[in-house]
């Protein structure tokens, strides 16, 4: 069965800090990819995905992720971080899951809190 | 506006009362699911189903139903409570299974 590792779980930055969150997951064939954000009481919004092709992935503001196959991880940076990037962050893999069937798994989730 | 909307958004209830929280999206979508988010776990899924009728199991399903009658709703249904339930739930839908799904407001259950 799948399994996604997000082994940051909270991180603290200073606003203008460059930020790197880690995921690993542990499917060896095709997956699809993505990142997922949560503000504070807010549901879950698509940062970017990563299906095929370019391995680094650009999304909305400011976000960009580099899928790397050799080490089964897709990594969320940003180079300069702001104070409205204080939120929760989700890794999610689509790749079969306990019933053999494709099915998206999340990670544990990464809280990031930027200071300003 | 492109929207899945999930009622009601906080319930405190008790142990072993029958509770259904509604979903429903407006962007025609075939697929939507289920997922409870607990701290430390991320969201974990509940129920999915990929169309009309079709339903299947996720990785936490006990104590949990649903069906899938119409193509819009998704109802979750507990049919006796327990405290091990109390977690904030979320509905989501996409175009097909694979793809970014879009994510209701959350529904955050106590059961006492």
């Amino acid at each position: 069965a799948q399994s996604v590792s997000q082994h940051n779980h909270h991180v603290i930055l200073s606003e203008a800090a460059s930020l790197e969150l880690g995921c690993n997951y542990s499917y060896g064939g095709t997956v699809n990819l993505f990142w997922y954000v949560q503000y504070p009481g807010q549901h879950l919004q698509l940062l970017l995905k990563y299906f095929s092709g370019d391995p680094l992935v650009k999304g909305i503001k400011g976000f960009e992720a580099e899928f790397i196959k050799s080490k089964f991880s897709f990594n969320l940076r940003k180079p300069s971080v702001q104070w409205s990037d204080t939120a929760e962050y989700f890794c999610a893999v689509n790749a079969p899951g306990k019933s053999g069937r494709r099915a998206l798994t999340f990670g544990s989730g990464t809280r990031l809190q930027v200071q300003p | 506006e492109a929207q899945v909307t999930q009622n009601p958004r906080y319930l405190i209830t008790v142990t072993g009362k029958k509770l259904t929280v509604t979903c429903s999206q407006n962007m025609n979508h075939e697929y939507m699911s289920w997922y409870r988010q607990d701290p430390g776990l991320g969201l974990r899924q509940i129920y999915y189903s990929m169309n009309v009728e079709v339903t299947d199991k996720g990785d936490v399903p006990e104590g949990y139903k649903v069906s899938r009658k119409e193509k819009r709703n998704f109802p979750l249904i507990l049919e006796s409570p327990s405290p091990n339930q109390t977690s904030l739930y979320f509905c989501a839908s996409s175009s097909q299974k694979n793809q970014p799904q879009h994510f209701g407001d959350g529904t955050r259950l106590s059961i006492l």
